[in-house]
């Protein structure tokens, strides 16, 4: 089946400093990954669309500057939050639109937890 | 605009009880798709069904089963006779092909089962 990795699991940085995450599509291409924030017992929430080759597009009220997301290739996206706060600490978790097929099927990553201290 | 509520916040049941976690939708679209996912305490999101909006046929995957009604906008999900390893959160999700099948995730349904 379709698999999608993240990389690092885990991470704890910093006050100040820039944690870059992963996501990766193992077998199979994805012009589309999106990228989710979820807090603790709250939901996934959307954060950005990441398109290969063009900008990202950002949900309201995400600061772009922030989220830096670069979809450089067809099979990698990646999130750098950029001077983090302990309020960024959360769970971070990509998914990636198969581009096969018509359905266009999405699978989710296991997921980064990022401790900001 | 799509929405997809999940009104129980949490249930608790005594293992081998039967329990049907809530989802309820909203969507303009005749075309989309229903979703539902577990999250261990590990984080990681399972796939546990999808769903197209034309197909309103339940399904049963061995204690797994689905009730789509599109009469009522719910896509219910029972988990018979319950085991401890089935605590976890449960979400219901919504997708829509028409924004490039962004997903749209309920609260979630945070399930214990007590042994």
């Amino acid at each position: 089946g379709a698999v999608v990795s993240q990389h690092p699991s885990w991470v704890i940085c910093k006050s100040g400093t820039s944690v870059k995450i992963e996501c990766r599509s193992l077998d199979f291409q994805a012009t589309t990954m999106f990228w989710y924030r979820q807090f603790p017992k709250q939901s996934l929430m959307l954060m950005a669309t990441s398109n290969e080759g063009s900008k990202a597009t950002y949900e309201q009220g995400v600061e772009k500057d922030k989220f830096l997301i670069n979809h450089a290739s067809l099979t990698l996206s990646t999130l750098t939050v950029t001077s983090a706060h302990p309020e960024d600490s959360s769970f971070y978790i990509c998914s990636a639109r198969d581009d096969r097929g018509t359905f266009y099927e999405q699978y989710f990553g296991p997921g980064t937890r990022l401790t900001v201290t | 605009a799509q929405k997809v509520t999940q009104a129980q916040t949490e249930i608790s049941v005594v293992e081998k009880e039967d329990v049907t976690l809530d989802c309820v939708y909203e969507t303009r679209d005749t075309t989309y798709y229903l979703f539902w996912y577990k999250q261990p305490p590990s984080g990681e999101l399972v796939f546990l069904i999808r769903r197209n909006s034309f197909d309103e046929q339940n399904e049963i995957s061995g204690r797994y089963s689905w009730n789509f009604q599109k009469s009522t906008s719910s896509f219910n999900f029972t988990i018979t006779a319950s085991q401890v390893v089935d605590s976890a959160v449960y979400f219901c999700a919504l997708s829509d092909p028409n924004t490039g099948n962004q997903f749209y995730f309920g609260t979630g349904t945070s399930l214990t089962v007590i042994p």
